[in-house]
């Protein structure tokens, strides 16, 4: 089975643009979470979704946003990027979201200028 | 709050040899999911080892296992027979139903010399 896959592995932007990244999951699996990991922050959780529903949210602001498709392939965006976006983002897939394995995917490291 | 603490930084240990890094956790779910990361340098995080809350039996992967004290809230994870691919940060995490998410600790740097 292919793993999970994101795209696109490196973004470079400049503040105030917005972008987007995609997370293809294992085939079969419902459920896609996205992190965000920083040196000075660590891995923090941004979002879950389920079968199209976003279950929960991290403590991010209004400018991160996300969805799921019905194929389980999930997008999030940030908009109006700051500096402090700059950071690793990593998508993980399980077949089911209370507490099955999460598999992560090699990330999106984005910078922001 | 829910919190992971990983206590060692970074960690040491020979070609061969076993180490244990240490994680607790607070949490008042009685429902939970720990889980041990492990993530090289190329920042692609693989899952070494789950354990169930409700089982008592401590979680087995090869040379790797773990110790869960429930009541000392305690899950620490052994690496039996260190290689050299072993090296890499190592992340405990647990996840429970009401807060839907993986919470993180901060990470151990396991370095292995020969």
């Amino acid at each position: 089975k292919a793993g999970v896959t994101q795209t696109p592995r490196y973004l470079i932007k400049t503040r105030g643009q917005q972008v987007t990244l995609s997370c293809s999951p294992i085939s079969g699996h419902r459920s896609v979470s996205w992190y965000q990991q920083t040196p000075g922050q660590g891995l923090q959780f941004l979002f879950e979704y389920f079968s199209e529903t976003q279950r929960n949210k991290g403590n991010f602001p209004g400018r991160f946003s996300g969805r799921q498709f019905s194929n389980s392939r999930s997008e999030m965006n940030v908009s109006t990027l700051e500096l402090g976006d700059s950071a690793l983002y990593l998508c993980a897939s399980s077949f089911w979201p209370f507490g099955d394995e999460q598999f992560f995917g090699p990330g999106t490291r984005l910078t922001v200028l | 709050a829910q919190t992971v603490t990983q206590s060692q930084p970074e960690m040491s240990v020979q070609e061969a040899e076993t180490v244990t890094l240490s994680c607790t956790y607070d949490t008042s779910e009685s429902d939970y999911y720990l889980f041990w990361y492990k993530q090289p340098p190329s920042r692609q995080m693989i899952l070494v080892i789950r354990q169930e809350a409700y089982k008592q039996q401590n979680a087995t992967e090869n040379r790797f296992s773990v110790n869960f004290q429930k009541a000392a809230k305690s899950f620490s994870l052994k690496i039996s027979d260190s290689q050299l691919g072993d090296a890499a940060m190592y992340f405990c995490a647990y996840y429970t139903g009401t807060a839907s998410k993986l919470t993180f600790g901060t990470g151990t740097r396991l370095q292995v010399t020969l």
